[in-house]
């Protein structure tokens, strides 16, 4: 399976900073990659799919302005969290679209704006 | 469009009783079930999934899983639990097609009392 690394894995940032958090598929080319948020105690919801190449397609609801998304290369899927704010704390996921049938996920980002 | 359910918050049991986690999903195409665990501040780790096949699927950890499609079910069992089971308990489903766009469940706490 393909192996995912994030990066970092917890940031703490001031309010009003942006933030990258860094999505690598290390072993598989991936034209496709996933961003999930995670708040505490709840769900993991799907944010945005991000396409090697082209721009981002966003889920309802998301911001597409303030939650930049780069996918420059087969291997490197960035977020970027712009004018954080205290809401904007939580847990980041990637995870790497295959067409097998599993998806493989990072080890996630704890971000926390104070 | 699909949706999953997940019918308790929280689930306590002691040590070496059985368990079952309940899932219910909802879609209009045919599609895949995964459960995935997540401890504490980290990612996802998958359990099991159905593709196709035997409706009873075995994964890691001695857990189990059961297809029910007139139920439109996927519950995940385990015979007798440890205190290591302890975690978070995710249900997800995705379409056959594409690359593994997941929508997950609420979740399911699985707390492990000695």
């Amino acid at each position: 399976g393909a192996v995912v690394s994030q990066h970092p894995s917890w940031v703490i940032c001031k309010s009003g900073t942006s933030v990258k958090i860094e999505c690598r598929s290390l072993d598989f080319q991936a034209t496709t990659m996933f961003w999930y948020r995670q708040f505490p105690k709840q769900s993991l919801m799907l944010m945005a799919t991000s396409n090697e190449g082209s721009k981002a397609t966003y889920e309802q609801g998301v911001e597409k302005d303030k939650f930049l998304i780069n996918h420059a290369s087969l291997t490197l899927s960035t977020l970027t969290v712009t004018s954080a704010h205290p809401e904007d704390s939580s847990f980041y996921i990637c995870s790497v679209g295959t067409l097998n049938t599993e998806a493989f996920f990072g080890q996630g980002t704890r971000l926390t704006v104070v | 469009a699909q949706s999953v359910t997940q019918l308790d918050s929280q689930v306590p049991v002691f040590e070496e009783a059985p368990v079952e986690l309940r899932c219910n999903y909802s879609s209009s195409v045919s599609v895949y079930l995964f459960w995935y665990v997540q401890y504490p501040n980290q990612g996802l780790q998958l359990l099991l999934k159905y593709l196709s096949g035997s409706t009873l699927v075995k994964g890691i950890n001695g857990f189990e899983a059961e297809f029910n499609k007139s139920q439109t079910s996927f519950h995940l069992r385990k015979p007798s639990v440890h205190i290591s089971d302890t975690a978070e308990y995710f249900c997800a489903v995705s379409g056959t097609g594409g690359y593994n766009k997941l929508i997950f469940g609420a979740g399911t706490r699985l707390a492990v009392h000695p």
